[in-house]
């Protein structure tokens, strides 16, 4: 079955306390993302990345890292959590067809993280 | 910038009404568009697309028509169900590699 895991699905940590949430695909698709989502706001890119070994910002990058050292997985690190940070976190993947990215994004189940 | 811009909810409508939520855009070339439906405690899943004008999307008796004259992506169901109740976010990929969404628009269906 094709998906997109994240894990874990729910989490409550410190100020401070450094977290990774992991974010896994089986579809072989060059294409991933993390986006944080929050009342009102919708969805936020925070990074992307086209491939491995490429990562780029999206539009709110502060205080997250991302990697891809592999095709399939696409973690989000957070160094350094403080409560503004507190919001739902969606890993999403999609494939790039000819140099262009215009197919559906394949979205995980959500991490819903509490920063207290 | 590129921007897309959907009406505020939450929208309540009684089984089987009509629905409409409004989806405009912003966008430089000619973008495609998507509607996703995030249902509770979900990831957003694709619900229907259109890659370009006057295409129709539908899919699970939802449509949504490529307006370019009116840079518009309505979402419409004639006759709504309670498991319809979720959050329909409209979003573009405007030819680059980045999909933007609109903040989303929460829909309740009472039965």
């Amino acid at each position: 079955e094709a998906q997109v895991t994240q894990n874990p699905r729910y989490l409550i940590t410190v100020t401070g306390k450094k977290l990774t949430v992991t974010c896994s695909q089986n579809m072989n698709h060059e294409y991933m993302s993390w986006y944080r989502q929050d009342p009102g706001l919708g969805l936020r890119q925070i990074y992307y990345s086209m491939n491995v070994e490429v990562t780029d910002k999206g539009d709110v990058p502060e205080g997250y890292k991302v990697s891809r050292k592999e095709k399939r997985n696409f973690p989000l690190i957070l160094e350094s959590p403080s409560p503004n940070q507190t919001s739902l976190y969606f890993c999403a993947s999609s494939l790039i067809t000819q140099g262009e990215m215009n197919t559906e994004a394949f979205f995980g189940q959500g991490t819903r993280l509490t920063v207290v | 910038g590129n921007s897309v811009t959907q009406m505020e909810g939450p929208v309540t409508l009684s089984e089987e009404a009509f629905l409409t939520i409004n989806c405009t855009y912003t966008a430089t070339g000619y973008p495609s568009l998507f509607w996703y439906v995030q249902y509770p405690g979900e990831g957003l899943q694709l619900l229907l697309k259109a890659t370009k004008a006057d295409d129709k999307g539908s899919n699970k008796g939802f449509e949504a028509t490529y307006r370019k004259e009116t840079t518009s992506f309505h979402l419409e169901k004639g006759s709504v169900q309670v498991s319809d109740s979720a959050v329909y976010f409209c979003a573009l990929i405007d030819g680059g590699f980045k999909t933007i969404f609109g903040a989303g628009t929460r829909l309740f269906v009472k039965a």
